[in-house]
C-alpha cells in the first residue's frame, strides 16, 4: 500500500543553525501537507502544497514539493527555541474516501 | 468556537474493560478521524467519516468501532481494551472542500 517515508526521523539543531528534513511517498501525490506538534500537543496544520515544484515560504520555514509530487521538503534557517517539536508531512491516500497518510515524523531537538 | 473537543484527557483502563472516547466539533466539519500516536510511528488512521451515518476503515480500525448519528460527535468505542491499545488518541475534521485538518487535544489512554 501507499507510504509515507520521512528522514530523518531526529533531528539535534544547534540554535541558529539550518536544517532540512525529507518527505518521500510511495505513490504520486495531489497535494501534501504539514504539520507541527510541540511537546505534549496535537498537530497544527502549517501549510499545504499543490503544484509540482511548489515553493511556499512562511518566515524562516521554506516548504518545496517535488516536480514528480512524490516527496516534499522543510527547511528551517537560524533555528530558534521555538521550533522544538515533531514535523510531520501527510498525503492523501489513493482511495476515493480523502484519508491522509501521515509519515512517522521527524523529532527535532534545539540546542542552545 | 470551541474547535475540536475531547474527553477525557486522561484515562486508566484494565484489560477487557470497555470505554469511549468522546469527540466533538463545532465547526460544521463533514470530514472527522480518529487517530492512534504510538513513539516513532506517527498518526496512524483508525476510523474516518464523511458525514453522518457513513463510516470507514483506517489503517489500524482492529479493536475499535465508531459511529456518526450527528455532524458534531464522533465518539470511538473500545470494546475490550488490550495492553497494545495503550496510546494517545488524536480526533480530527476538516471541511469537505478543503484539506487542512484541525485537530483535538488529545486523550492519553492507558491499559494496564
Amino acid at each position: 500500500g501507499q507510504q509515507v517515508m520521512q528522514i530523518p526521523q531526529y533531528q539535534h539543531v544547534q540554535e541558529g543553525e539550518d536544517f532540512t528534513t525529507y518527505c518521500n511517498s510511495s505513490t504520486t501525490l495531489s497535494n501534501i501537507q504539514w504539520y507541527k506538534q510541540r511537546p505534549g500537543g496535537h498537530p497544527v496544520f502549517l501549510i499545504q502544497l499543490v503544484k509540482s515544484g511548489e515553493v511556499k515560504k512562511q518566515k524562516r520555514l521554506t516548504f518545496q514539493f517535488g516536480e514528480a509530487k512524490k516527496n516534499s521538503s522543510l527547511h528551517i534557517t537560524a533555528t530558534q527555541t521555538t521550533d522544538v517539536g515533531t514535523y510531520f508531512c501527510a498525503g492523501p491516500t489513493t482511495d476515493s474516501w480523502g484519508k491522509l497518510q501521515f509519515g512517522a515524523g521527524t523529532q527535532v531537538v534545539v540546542t542552545p | 468556537n470551541a474547535g475540536v473537543t475531547q474527553t477525557p484527557k486522561f484515562q486508566v483502563l484494565k484489560t477487557g474493560q470497555s470505554m469511549t472516547l468522546q469527540c466533538a466539533q463545532d465547526m460544521n466539519h463533514e470530514y472527522m478521524s480518529w487517530y492512534r500516536q504510538d513513539p516513532g510511528m506517527g498518526l496512524r488512521l483508525i476510523h474516518y467519516s464523511v458525514g453522518a451515518g457513513i463510516t470507514d476503515q483506517g489503517e489500524v480500525p482492529n479493536g475499535y468501532n465508531v459511529s456518526r448519528s450527528t455532524t458534531e460527535d464522533f465518539p470511538l468505542r473500545l470494546l475490550s481494551a488490550a495492553p497494545s491499545q495503550t496510546s494517545v488518541y488524536f480526533c480530527a475534521s476538516r471541511d469537505r472542500g478543503l484539506d487542512e485538518q484541525y485537530f483535538g487535544p488529545g486523550t492519553r489512554l492507558t491499559v494496564t
